[in-house]
């Protein structure tokens, strides 16, 4: 596609359940990104993907978030036992390549009732 | 951890005022850009400046960071509606490829 692909917009969930967030990135891009914005703030970064390299996961903000990269193209983002503080809008971001121009998604806004 | 704030928080200005928009931190960054994100939407880049003391102008917008490389400032000439929408700047640590991101200036202009 002609861009970052984010699937669902949007998501509502009850507190407890398990979520799957996907991206899918520019062909070609080796570098990908998930990033957290809440209420129109700034955002917060979770975890970076760049080719086969162990990704860095310094961002995520417990153990109930993971995320993997297949194939080095699609991503999931996977959040268990939502909580309510999880809610926001969950945005990817890939590149060509590292330190070059970041391309974002339009994003998935979570919401946990 | 790194921080930016920006200043101000919100700003509304009628159309054809000019504004300056401030991006603040303790922390030196090898380089910084500046985003613009419309509701619904992901953010776009709008520039990276990397050198300290560097000015880039973007037709009506001029970006400087500063010569010290811990402060940046979006300076837009005669708004316009097309300009509203959530500025954000982000810091580059030096190629760790976590871009710190500011705490945002939501701009409104008013036609």
């Amino acid at each position: 596609g002609a861009g970052v692909s984010q699937s669902p917009s949007n998501k509502v969930t009850e507190k407890g359940k398990d979520v799957e967030l996907r991206c899918d990135p520019i062909s070609g891009h080796t570098a990908l990104y998930w990033y957290r914005q809440s209420l129109g703030q700034g955002l917060e970064f979770l975890i970076y993907f760049q080719g086969n390299s162990a990704p860095d996961k310094s961002g995520l903000p417990s153990d109930r978030f993971s995320a993997e990269r297949t194939g080095g193209s699609v991503s999931t983002l996977t959040i268990q036992r939502t909580q309510q503080e999880d809610s926001a809008v969950y945005l990817c971001a890939s590149s060509p390549g590292r330190g070059e121009k970041l391309f974002f998604g339009s994003g998935t806004q979570l919401s946990v009732l | 951890t790194q921080l930016l704030e920006q200043s101000p928080q919100f700003l509304s200005i009628q159309e054809g005022e000019n504004l300056t928009v401030y991006c603040n931190s303790s922390s030196v960054f090898s380089s910084l850009q500046w985003y613009r994100q419309e509701p619904g939407e992901g953010p776009v880049l709008l520039v990276t400046v990397v050198t300290g003391g560097e000015v880039k102008k973007l037709k009506r917008l001029t970006f400087q960071f500063g010569d010290a490389r811990k402060d940046s400032s979006l300076h837009i000439t005669a708004a316009q509606p097309g300009d509203t929408g959530l500025y954000l700047c982000a810091g580059d640590d030096f190629g760790n490829e976590k871009l710190t991101f500011g705490t945002g200036t939501r701009l409104t202009i008013i036609p």
